[in-house]
């Protein structure tokens, strides 16, 4: 069983346009993470939210956290094609062991110019 | 700074062989894990370590075994290689902060098993 899930699973979209991506639990998160990861690299970390309604903004990317801290959203405005890769969400569990990371399977994110 | 540094970079073993995936970083962080990557499963947890001396397992550990003798090294044995270990490998190391951990990635190691 899953316990973060993500969708869209791929999403392929031309330049300029806007997209969001969605990671769902009803397990409740202490924070939430959100990683890039490109072909032949590790994830790398762009965002941490933590507060329950919590909204934090990188350059074209928006995230939030939700109310009830069971899920999160990635906003990104004006997709550009340097913006592909694959999504990944990822948090402990509240009452996980020292704060041990589930991470969801990834949204495979493709902008074509 | 190197971050976290794995070797090596790919491997091909064939079935029932022995090896060890090398793990490195340089920014004194007690906390370090391994997590495997296959298509459309995510990444999930092998083995993690709060500390020197200190380890445990995560959701998939059997085939693999875990040490930690110095803050800095975290290295993954395979003892005896399975076709359902292929994938790509990633350590990981991290530090708390209120309300979570930051976590910094290697860049992986592609293992095929034959």
């Amino acid at each position: 069983t899953q316990l973060l899930e993500q969708s869209p699973q791929f999403l392929s979209i031309q330049e300029g346009e806007n997209l969001t991506v969605y990671c769902n639990s009803s397990s409740v998160f202490s924070s939430l993470q959100w990683y890039r990861q490109e072909p032949g690299e590790g994830p790398v970390l762009l965002v941490t939210v933590v507060t329950g309604g919590e909204v934090k903004k990188l350059k074209r990317l928006t995230f939030q956290f939700g109310d009830a801290r069971k899920d999160s959203s990635l906003h990104i405005t004006a997709a550009q094609p340097g913006d592909t890769g694959l999504y990944l969400c990822a948090g402990p569990p509240v009452g996980s062991t020292l704060g041990r990371l589930y991470f969801g399977r990834g949204t495979q994110l493709t902008v074509w110019p | 700074n190197a971050g976290v540094t794995q070797t090596p970079k790919f491997q091909v073993l064939k079935t029932g062989q022995s090896m060890t995936l090398q793990c490195a970083q340089d920014m004194n962080h007690e906390y370090m894990s391994w997590y495997r990557q296959d298509p459309g499963m995510g990444l999930r947890l092998i083995h993690y370590s709060v500390g020197a001396g200190i380890t445990d397992q995560g959701e998939v550990p059997n085939g693999y075994n875990v040490s930690r003798s110095t803050t800095e090294d975290f290295p993954l044995r395979l003892l005896s290689a399975a076709p359902s270990q292929t994938s790509v490998y990633f350590c990981a190391s991290s530090y708390s902060f209120v309300g979570g951990r930051s976590y910094t990635f290697g860049s992986g190691t592609r293992l095929t098993v034959v």
